[in-house]
């Protein structure tokens, strides 16, 4: 199984900052099956971010992914006010396997 | 457009069993793998598995083989997850998600859920 890692567990920014959400593979992830999800409280995942980089219909370009191998990042280049919740990302190369998430909170 | 429409909330005693329903539409039902994943209260998501709605196959997480069944009834293009022998560490939201398609000549990411279905656990 693919284990994988996020950090931090939280992030604490302003409106208008950059965030750097990182996520760690034990293993390599074959073809960059590697997407990332935004979830708001009481809401279903929305894919943001699938294949590492690529962005899903309605993502806005502030949403940016990169990456391969074991190593992944996501980064929203300036933060909106809709922005703050919590990212999972999640691998679909080998079955299926979520981070833990990271929270973006208001500082 | 693709939807993916859940049961309503369920509240269970310790030890009965829950089935969860997930109706799609906007799209082939048989063409696309369906997922179950799970979230406890303030807690990650976690994946269970899939069931191929062609042929019904399923694939479970080992974490819980021998309690979750898959099925499907493609006349109503509805998918289910009923899950047995629950315990309070059941209590969750249960979501539906539509993966890769049928067949897998490549795989997709989750681009479409369902609302979730919380599943209480109480005695």
């Amino acid at each position: 199984e693919i284990v994988l890692t996020q950090s931090p567990g939280t992030l604490s920014l302003s409106p208008g900052e950059r965030a750097t959400l990182s996520c760690r593979a034990s293993q390599s992830v074959t073809s960059n099956y590697l997407a990332w999800y935004q979830q708001k409280p009481g809401q279903a995942p929305r894919l943001l971010i699938y294949g590492a980089s690529s962005r899903a219909t309605g993502t806005p370009d502030r949403f940016s992914g990169s990456g391969s191998g074991t190593d992944f990042t996501l980064t929203i280049s300036r933060l909106e006010p809709e922005d703050f919740a919590v990212y999972y990302c999640n691998q679909y190369a080998s079955s299926r396997t979520f981070g833990q998430g990271t929270k973006v909170e208001i500082e | 457009q693709v939807q993916l429409v859940q049961s309503g909330a369920e509240v269970k005693k310790p030890g009965a069993s829950v089935k969860v329903s997930c109706e799609t539409s906007g799209y082939t039902f048989t063409g696309y793998h369906i997922h179950w994943v799970r979230q406890a209260p303030g807690q990650g998501l976690e994946w269970m598995g899939w069931i191929k709605p062609t042929s019904g196959d399923t694939k479970y997480t080992e974490k819980f083989q021998g309690r979750v069944t898959m099925t499907r009834d493609t006349s109503s293009s509805t998918a289910y997850m009923e899950l047995t022998r629950l315990t309070s560490d059941d209590t969750a939201v249960f979501f539906c998600a539509r993966g890769s398609p049928v067949p897998a000549t490549v795989k997709l990411a989750f681009d479409s859920w369902g609302q979730g279905t919380l599943v209480t656990v109480s005695s």
